[in-house]
């Protein structure tokens, strides 16, 4: 089936950085890749929908200055926490949806778990 | 808003002991529903859906059945396996919602002993 790989599994950064994540789809390519987190013992939420070629959909409540999203390419997104604090320690995970309208299938990432100290 | 509830794990079991995982939505109209599962290491997969009321799911001897009375959606299987060992999510879409409409529960997980 198909593949969407998420790194870095896991990060370790100090308050006031910035931390990447990266999202590739590896054997297909994606126009929509969707940003989701999760903080412990709540749901998993949607933050972001990424186009391809265009700006990011933001959820209601997602600063969109501090979670910065590209999608540069069709088989790229990254998602940058900026300047990150102790409250963004999160359970990060991605998605991508494969194939034409009527027949789209989605794809998840194996998630990063972001530690900001 | 629409929302999905599921049991707090883990949930701790002996191999080829029957599993039941509870899943309870709130939601406007008739949504889809669905379980999604997530390995050890890898992303979340679809397990089962079904998308309207009486309607069971049913994979790899999991199985779900849309109960809209009591607006819940109950995993099961008869027998598990060490492998079954995962995070299991309940999810739902709206009609028409698509993938940018899915809401999701916590995640349960599943320990299975040998």
């Amino acid at each position: 089936g198909a593949v969407v790989s998420q790194h870095p599994s896991w990060v370790i950064c100090k308050s006031g950085t910035s931390v990447k994540i990266e999202c590739r789809s590896l054997d297909f390519q994606a126009t929509t890749m969707f940003w989701y987190r999760q903080f412990p013992k709540q749901s998993l939420m949607l933050m972001a929908t990424s186009n391809e070629g265009s700006k990011a959909t933001y959820e209601q409540g997602v600063e969109k200055d501090k979670f910065l999203i590209n999608h540069a390419s069709l088989t790229l997104s990254t998602l940058t926490v900026t300047s990150a604090h102790p409250e963004d320690s999160s359970f990060y995970i991605c998605s991508a949806i494969k194939g034409l309208r009527g027949s789209e299938k989605l794809f998840f990432g194996s998630g990063t778990q972001l530690s900001v100290l | 808003g629409d929302s999905v509830t599921q049991m707090e794990g883990p949930v701790t079991l002996s191999e080829e002991a029957f599993l039941t995982i509870n899943c309870t939505y709130t939601a406007t109209g008739y949504p889809s529903l669905f379980w999604y599962v997530q390995y050890p290491g890898e992303g979340l997969q679809l397990l089962l859906k079904a998308t309207k009321a009486d309607d069971k799911g049913s994979n790899k001897g999991f199985e779900a059945t849309y109960r809209k009375e009591t607006t819940s959606f109950h995993l099961e299987k008869g027998s598990v396996q060490v492998s079954d060992s995962a995070v299991y999510f309940c999810a739902l879409s709206p009609p028409l919602g698509g993938f940018q409409k899915l809401v999701f529960g916590t995640g349960t997980r599943l320990l299975v002993s040998p």
